[in-house]
């Protein structure tokens, strides 16, 4: 078991470009969740996935977002037409379900310039 | 609402000093867990604590579930100890997502 896995770390493009990260969960773990963090404040749900269905999205994420998860296992994450705003670290979980521990990845920082 | 606040915001120890870090919960809030997050930005998992106590090394945590609270507890910090402690817990019959504190960032000096 090698944890929950996030790719890239980092990731620097330009406002108006499209950016895509990966999420690669525990292997046993059924649920995946992304948050959102900035400077200061605590991770906020974005969304999540039980198997490949995904069963919940933030208001915060708008239609400029979007999430898969095909065949259940990895997830990504796609931001379209990028503004300053979605500078953030993106974090990645995993678990069991309901009632159990979460994990998280290692998160991809992005900053849009 | 659906609240998890955490106590205090900063704070500031000399190494070998004991903490207390305190995380209040709404009543749709249940599952805490606490997580340092390292300087990567990393949530490393620290405890699940729904209820009871728990502890391991230096440090421990106790939920009193019932009086809608949590504590962790950090004996002889070491400056390896500095950084963002959150605490998260479960939201009542919403799949399993999280809602965080705001966090406390504990400065360790040597």
């Amino acid at each position: 078991d090698t944890g929950v896995s996030q790719d890239p770390r980092h990731k620097i493009t330009k406002r108006g470009q499209n950016v895509t990260f990966r999420c690669d969960p525990i292997s046993e773990h059924n649920r995946l969740y992304w948050y959102r963090q900035t400077l200061g404040q605590g991770p906020e749900f974005l969304t999540y996935f039980q198997n490949e269905a995904q069963l919940e999205k933030s208001r915060l994420l708008s239609d400029r977002f979007s999430a898969e998860r095909p065949k259940g296992s990895f997830s990504t994450l796609e931001i379209q037409r990028t503004e300053q705003g979605d500078s953030a670290m993106y974090l990645c979980a995993s678990s069991f379900g309901i009632g159990t521990e979460a994990f998280f990845g290692q998160g991809t920082r992005l900053t849009v310039v | 609402g659906i609240q998890v606040e955490q106590s205090p915001p900063d704070l500031i120890l000399q190494e070998g000093a004991n903490s207390t870090l305190r995380c209040n919960f709404s009543d749709s809030v249940n599952n805490l867990q606490w997580f340092h997050q390292n300087p990567w930005g990393q949530l490393i998992n620290l405890f699940y604590i729904p209820s009871g106590t728990k502890q391991n090394g230096r440090l421990s945590a106790t939920t009193v579930a019932t009086e809608r609270y949590s504590l962790l507890y950090i004996s002889s910090s070491q400056t390896t100890d500095s950084g963002v402690y959150f605490c998260a817990g479960e939201i009542y019959n919403q799949g399993g997502k999280l809602i965080f504190g705001q966090g406390t960032e504990l400065s360790v000096k040597p």
